[in-house]
């Protein structure tokens, strides 16, 4: 079994001020894990993901994500955010094995970015 | 450009209708999955498959049912449509040959409301 826990379902920060999104899993294997972001009308678009080649993974847009397995999180990063990150943000865990299929995602956060 | 794209991007119905969402997709990949997002909840898979003659249920697959035509189409059907499936609805791929990892790929969306 695999969850997501998204801490905070509205972040909102001032531009070029630090960004941190939370995200906890829980997985019973290795995990795959995903940020995905949404805006406005549109699709999700894919962020980043750790594939346990590395702790610390960089992604698109300046953000970058640390995978921490004694504290079960995967948390985003941007140092200075833009008024263009407004969007939702999904943080996603697939599981190993034979149901690498699944994603199973966090209940999303909105991120507002006040000028 | 290799898209995932879905018809209609916005619909209105009434309760009791029929109606088809439909999903296509030039990507080449083998595995389409429909999602249904709501508020607050994040998304949730309705359906899922593999390739033509391997289709499965989701978690919340009640009301719905689905059709894969060729490996590039999967549509979704509400046979008698209820208010509460009221909801975006994404249509996404992910490919097996790239992996375990098992990034998808998510079209823009229908906006789906029932009256």
């Amino acid at each position: 079994a695999q969850s997501v826990t998204q801490l905070g379902s509205h972040v909102s920060v001032s531009e070029g001020a630090l960004v941190l999104l939370r995200c906890n899993y829980s997985s019973s294997v290795p995990p795959y894990l995903f940020w995905y972001v949404q805006y406005p009308n549109q699709g999700l678009q894919l962020l980043l993901k750790y594939t346990s080649a590395a702790t610390l993974v960089k992604g698109i847009n300046g953000f970058e994500a640390e995978f921490k397995k004694s504290e079960t999180s995967f948390h985003l990063t941007k140092p200075s955010a833009h008024m263009s990150d407004a969007a939702e943000y999904f943080c996603a865990v697939s599981g190993g094995g034979g149901s690498n299929y699944k994603l199973t995602f966090g209940k999303g956060t909105l991120l507002t970015v006040n000028p | 450009d290799a898209d995932v794209t879905q018809t209609p991007r916005n619909r209105i119905t009434k309760t009791g209708k029929r109606i088809m969402l439909e999903c296509s997709q030039t990507k080449g990949h083998d595995r389409m999955y429909w999602y249904r997002q709501d508020p607050g909840l994040g998304l949730r898979l309705i359906y899922y498959s593999f390739d033509v003659k391997d289709i499965n249920k989701g978690e919340i697959s009640d009301g719905y049912s689905v059709s894969r035509q060729a490996q590039a189409k999967f549509s979704l059907s509400l046979e008698s449509a209820i208010p509460n499936q009221t909801a975006l609805y994404f249509c996404a791929t992910s490919d097996f040959n790239r992996g375990p990892y098992n990034e998808q790929f998510f079209g823009p969306g229908t906006r789906l409301t029932v009256l």
